[in-house]
């Protein structure tokens, strides 16, 4: 079946500016998400959702991220007056069953010039 | 901090065992061994996971030790496919808040034609 999708697969964009990055999840897997990759690193958690609340945001940098899922599936990370730091591959994935086994997606690489 | 020990990198030859060793002296009764790898530019994909017995899937074979302090990941019959970074985490049984991976650097494996 259908894997995690992400779009877009990559994202240019200027310091100071905006961006909103998507998360497709498995169909019917109630559990989401994101983490963060910096090159060299490991992906480090960022926010997990049981459904459409935000159950765990302690993984979040600063108030300039946030995310949404208000329907229970799609996700949107929003990043607001960007900065070159927030360079890295945003990862989502989603986890279903009665061990929540987490599937990930292939990642947007954000680059902040 | 990531709850597990992994030697930085190794090597193997095509079409031997590659078995990539993992310590997690501080695990506790509650909590799974995962393995993910994660091929150049992609996302991590799952292997495998157990929590006290050995486990085989199609893709590999998990070793636990009996005092569950640490791991193998055994591929079987290494490929060049199977060059990528492998990481062991520590992750709790119950979902929810807990269920998050908290990845370190992994182990670079690297399968020599």
């Amino acid at each position: 079946g259908a894997g995690v999708s992400q779009t877009p697969s990559n994202k240019v964009t200027e310091k100071g500016k905006y961006v909103e990055l998507r998360c497709d999840p498995i169909s019917g897997h109630t559990a989401l998400y994101w983490y963060r990759q910096s090159l060299g690193q490991g992906p480090e958690f960022l926010i997990y959702f049981q459904g459409t609340g935000a159950a765990d945001d302690s993984g979040l940098p600063n108030d300039r991220f946030f995310a949404v899922r208000p329907e229970g599936s799609v996700s949107t990370l929003k990043i607001q007056r960007t900065e070159r730091g927030d360079s890295a591959v945003y990862l989502c994935a989603s986890a279903g069953g009665r061990q929540e086994t987490q599937y990930f997606g292939p990642g947007t690489r954000l680059l902040v010039l | 901090d990531a709850k597990t020990t992994q030697p930085p990198s190794m090597d193997c030859a095509e079409g031997r065992a590659a078995n990539l060793p993992c310590n997690h002296s501080t695990i506790s009764g509650n909590e799974y061994v995962y393995w993910y790898r994660q091929i150049h530019s992609q996302g991590p994909q799952y292997i495998i996971h157990g929590l006290k017995n050995n486990e085989t899937n199609e893709m590999a074979s998990l070793i636990i030790t009996e005092d569950r302090k640490s791991s193998t990941l055994i591929l079987p019959h290494a490929t060049l496919r199977d060059t990528a970074v492998y990481y062991c985490i520590v992750r709790g049984v119950h979902t929810g808040a807990n269920s998050k991976l908290t990845f370190g650097k992994g182990i670079t494996l690297s399968v020599r034609p």
